[in-house]
């Protein structure tokens, strides 16, 4: 079993619908949460960051860290079409060590 | 604002060569690291470093070398490059708040 387990997808919305992007992961160890966004043919750019648990938002997007149920979750609300990327989940539990990804979700939205 | 830069960008080799990828990071911050991804399996570490000269195996170092004696690059040796090591690399480095790693634009490596 994996250390972090994310839905490969692909997942196809309409425009302008909310988004719900999801990791589990089993180390209960891991503090530092990550979601990075990965267009086609570039490097991961990073999306979020929180620290522990509790919810940060950004703009259009929010993340979740629900540490009791392993349970990360990215919410993008009024979904655009420049939100079509890959979205990586990424985790550690020092905020210097390695980070251990999740293997991408393919997201698709549809003008 | 360069933050990482990698080079080259992309590079065809063939089977039992010796390829070196770049990596420099603008800055000078203490981690860096190397990551390989590929489909179904994502982001791997292959070698990672604390600081100059002090490097450490990451999820897949076989086949990889790395050094570090400046802060700022960190490049990447295949040392015998063979088929199974097609594929895109990215290095990292813990950025401007020290506390997440940013990642630079890739190399896409096709070994023949």
């Amino acid at each position: 079993q994996k250390e972090v387990e994310q839905d490969p997808g692909p997942l196809s919305v309409p425009e302008g619908a909310i988004v719900s992007l999801n990791c589990t992961y089993s180390n209960s160890a891991f503090q530092y949460f990550m979601w990075y966004r990965q267009y086609s043919r570039k490097g991961p750019e990073l999306l979020m960051y929180t620290y522990s648990s509790g919810n940060k938002e950004d703009g259009r997007f929010t993340a979740q860290v629900d540490k009791s149920s392993k349970y990360i979750s990215l919410f993008i609300r009024d979904s655009q079409p420049s939100d079509s990327a890959t979205y990586l989940c990424a985790m550690s539990a020092s905020g210097n060590e390695k980070l251990t990804f999740g293997t991408g979700t393919r997201l698709t939205i549809i003008p | 604002d360069a933050g990482i830069t990698q080079s080259p960008r992309y590079k065809i080799t063939e089977t039992g060569r010796q390829v070196t990828l770049m990596c420099h990071q603008t800055w000078s911050h203490s981690y860096m690291f190397w990551y390989r991804q590929d489909l179904g399996h994502g982001l791997r570490l292959i070698y990672y470093s604390a600081a100059a000269d002090i490097t450490d195996k990451g999820e897949v170092p076989d086949g990889y070398v790395v050094s570090r004696s400046k802060t700022e690059n960190f490049p990447l040796t295949l040392e015998s490059a063979t088929r199974s090591q097609t594929s895109v690399y990215f290095c990292a480095s813990n950025g401007p708040s020290g506390d997440t790693q940013y990642f630079g634009p890739g190399t896409r490596l096709t070994v023949l």
